[in-house]
């Protein structure tokens, strides 16, 4: 079974701090990898992607990935209450199959 | 229109209506996916449309009946629900191929089974 796990939170940061958010998966042969955020009632909305092992920044978004360890975080930087959000992962094979996590919940206080 | 759309917004229908979800995408893209959201729950993975052909279907019970007459185009029949069904229905949509796909949703349906 292909599973991804994201601690549900909820996590609470100042605003201006680093919000952490990590994301495990059980599936090796694993490819691809998203972070969506979604605001309560609405659809997901694609954050970053990632490919290879590293990091890849944009803007106050960095997403780090570690396929030997089979780990994924994203990391927002100078958070605003604006990123008060769901914060999904989805991970993907060669296939077009996407496996989403539960989401982690991530409140900014101002 | 920009993206992927989806009719109607919110939903509430009785255990014995027949009703139907559409869902339309401007991106281009040759594949197109119906998702469930409920609370507290993973976004399950209902239905996978691959130019224009059902290439996956997740043990979906048959009182949901996906239909996809083009790339652009993905509807989901719903008939004799039942209250646990209630829940946001996404769909989404991607260009398969290489390693780089990747899904964008729609605003979705809020669907309430009474």
């Amino acid at each position: 079974q292909k599973e991804v796990e994201q601690n549900s939170g909820p996590l609470s940061v100042p605003e201006g701090a680093i919000a952490s958010l990590n994301c495990t998966y059980s599936d090796r042969v694993s490819q691809s990898f998203f972070w969506y955020r979604q605001y309560s009632g609405k659809s997901p909305e694609l954050i970053m992607s990632i490919y290879s092992n590293g990091d890849k920044e944009d803007g106050r978004f960095t997403a780090q990935l570690n396929k030997a360890s089979q780990y994924v975080s994203l990391l927002i930087r100078d958070s605003q209450p604006s990123d008060s959000a769901t914060y999904l992962c989805a991970v993907a094979n060669t296939g077009n199959q996407f496996y989403f996590g539960t989401g982690t919940s991530l409140t900014v206080i101002p | 229109e920009t993206g992927v759309t989806q009719t109607p917004r919110h939903l509430v229908m009785g255990m014995t209506n027949k009703k139907s979800l559409k869902c339309e995408q401007h991106l281009g893209h040759n594949a197109m996916y119906w998702y469930k959201q409920s609370a507290k729950k993973p976004l399950e993975l209902m239905f996978v449309y691959n130019f224009k052909e059902q290439t996956e279907n997740n043990s979906v019970p048959s009182r949901f009946s996906p239909e996809c007459p083009n790339s652009s185009h993905l509807f989901l029949h719903l008939h004799t629900l039942q209250p646990e069904d209630s829940a946001l229905y996404l769909c989404a949509s991607s260009q398969v191929g290489g390693l780089r796909d990747t899904q964008y949703f729609g605003p979705g349906t809020r669907l309430t089974v009474l």
